[in-house]
């Protein structure tokens, strides 16, 4: 089945700097890349996603960027604000049948604190 | 749309009593999920329905745990009996077409089991 490794766990930084968060997969059938934000208390929800049929995918402040040949994904934060901080979660998923799972296999999380 | 709801949000319980969690989800949506999140396994899959038959339950824990979706606006996860260590978030969360097109969380139920 799906692997799918995040990293940094933790990731601190200070306001107006930039955030990177990378995620890794294993299935090379996946071809649906979800992310999601979970401020502390609340329920994740999905921010941005991003299909293998492209490399980027651009939403005001957030980007996400995808290699399909490294198999790996990664999110992209400029201008952090304090309103940024909570955790963010990787997914992968394939197209169902022989294309892989279509049920995603979420990372492990990453909690992103910006300082004021 | 008031999204996927599901009660109670708190859930305080004595270990040996049975619990049982509930789930609306969005209307027209044909997949849901039941996911259990703690600190330590982060978000784990334990079953999805699809039209109201359950697909995959490789992820229920144990026999403890047991789920039903008895028609497309109610499902329910049941814990019986309870113990400490199912202490956890539950969420539930439903999509229109499987994963490929992203989840609606629900609001999640926190469980205590003391």
């Amino acid at each position: 089945g799906e692997n799918v490794e995040q990293h940094p766990s933790t990731l601190s930084v200070q306001e107006g700097d930039s955030a990177v968060i990378k995620c890794t997969y294993s299935d090379s059938a996946s071809n649906y890349f979800p992310w999601y934000k979970q401020e502390l208390g609340k329920r994740p929800q999905l921010i941005i996603d991003i299909r293998s049929n492209v490399g980027e995918k651009k939403d005001q402040r957030i980007a996400v960027t995808l290699n399909k040949t490294a198999k790996h994904f990664s999110l992209h934060i400029t201008e952090t604000q304090p309103e940024d901080s909570a955790v963010y979660f990787c997914a992968a998923s394939g197209g169902g049948g022989s294309g892989g799972s279509y049920i995603p296999t979420f990372g492990r999380g990453t909690s992103l604190i910006v300082h004021p | 749309d008031a999204g996927v709801i599901q009660s109670p949000r708190h859930e305080v319980t004595e270990m040996g009593q049975e619990v049982t969690l509930r789930c609306k989800p969005i209307s027209g949506h044909d997949y849901l999920f039941w996911y259990r999140q703690t600190m330590m396994r982060g978000l784990e899959l334990l079953i999805y329905f699809n039209n109201n038959v359950p697909i995959d339950d490789s992820g229920m824990p144990e026999d403890r745990f047991s789920a039903k979706m008895p028609n497309a606006s109610f499902s329910t996860l049941k814990i019986q009996p309870s113990e400490p260590r199912d202490s956890a978030v539950y969420f539930c969360a439903s999509s229109p077409t499987g994963g490929i097109y992203g989840y609606t969380f629900g609001s999640g139920t926190r469980l205590t089991v003391v």
